[in-house]
C-alpha cells in the first residue's frame, strides 16, 4: 500500500521560502519508472501541478512558477523536499504531493495535504 | 489559469445521470495524452477515478464511466447517490506548456 504525508509549517511571512517534506511508504524512488509531484489547491479554487521528480533525477515544473520553485528527492530517506521561494499572500493553498509512474501521466495516491497561509 | 474548461456545477436527483464536460485544446486532450479524473470529497484529498479517458482503478463503482471526443472529455456518473456529492476535477499533459494541467473543477450536487 503506497502512502504519502506532507509536513513543514502551516504558517509563513512574505517574502520567505516555504520548505514543504514529503515522506512516503510503500514504494521507492530506486525504481526505474517512479515518480513524486508537488499539487496545490488555493482555498475553494481549482488544482494546478507544480514540480515534479523522477527515480532518474528528472525534474519537471510549472512553467509559471519554474524560477520559484526547486524539487528534491532523498532516496535514502523516502523523502521529497519542495522548495518555494519569495511567498506572498496568493501561495496560500493546501499542498498536496501525489505518487506518479512515468508514461501514465496521472497522480496516485495523493497525501492528505497540508494547509500553508502566507501572512503579510 | 486552467487550461482545461469544465462547467462550474451540475446536480441532479438521486438516480439520475449527470454528465461533466472538459474542454481542451490540440496541445493536451487533443494530443492524445490522456484524460484522467479525480473526485475531491469536501475536506479531504482529490483521490482518482477514472485514469487513460475510461479506465476505473479497483474500487470505484461502474457508475462512473468516462470517454473523449477529439480536444474534449467527459466523466458521467449514472444512478446518481447522495455520496457522489463532491467536486470533480479532469487533467491530463500539455505539450505545448510542457506540464500537467487541471481542469477548472466541477461541484456536483444531489438534490
Amino acid at each position: 500500500q503506497i502512502t504519502l504525508k506532507e509536513s513543514g509549517p502551516t504558517v509563513v511571512k512574505r517574502t520567505e521560502t516555504l520548505t514543504l517534506t514529503c515522506t512516503f511508504s510503500g514504494f521507492s524512488l530506486r525504481n526505474a519508472g517512479v515518480g513524486v509531484a508537488w499539487i496545490r489547491q488555493p482555498p475553494g479554487k481549482a488544482l494546478e501541478w507544480l514540480a515534479l521528480v523522477y527515480w532518474d533525477d528528472d525534474k519537471r515544473y510549472s512553467p509559471s512558477l519554474k524560477s520559484r520553485v526547486t524539487i528534491i528527492k532523498d532516496t535514502s530517506k523516502n523523502q521529497v523536499v519542495f522548495r518555494m521561494t519569495n511567498m506572498d499572500p496568493v501561495d496560500t493553498a493546501t499542498y498536496y504531493c501525489a505518487h506518479m509512474v512515468v508514461r501514465t501521466s496521472y497522480f496516485d495516491p495523493w497525501g492528505q495535504g497540508i494547509l500553508v497561509t502566507v501572512s503579510s | 489559469q486552467s487550461v482545461l474548461t469544465q462547467p462550474p456545477s451540475v446536480s441532479g436527483a438521486p438516480g439520475q445521470r449527470v454528465t461533466i464536460s472538459c474542454t481542451g485544446s490540440s496541445s493536451n486532450i487533443g494530443a492524445g495524452n490522456g484524460v484522467h479524473w479525480y473526485q475531491q470529497l469536501p475536506g479531504t484529498a482529490p483521490k482518482l477515478l477514472i485514469y487513460g479517458y475510461s479506465n476505473r482503478p479497483s474500487g470505484v463503482p461502474d457508475r462512473f464511466s468516462g470517454s473523449k471526443s477529439g480536444t474534449s472529455a467527459s466523466l458521467a456518473i449514472s444512478g446518481l447517490q447522495a455520496e457522489d456529492e463532491a467536486d470533480y476535477y479532469c487533467q491530463s499533459y500539455d505539450s505545448t506548456l510542457s506540464g500537467y494541467v487541471f481542469g477548472t473543477g466541477t461541484k456536483v450536487t444531489v438534490l
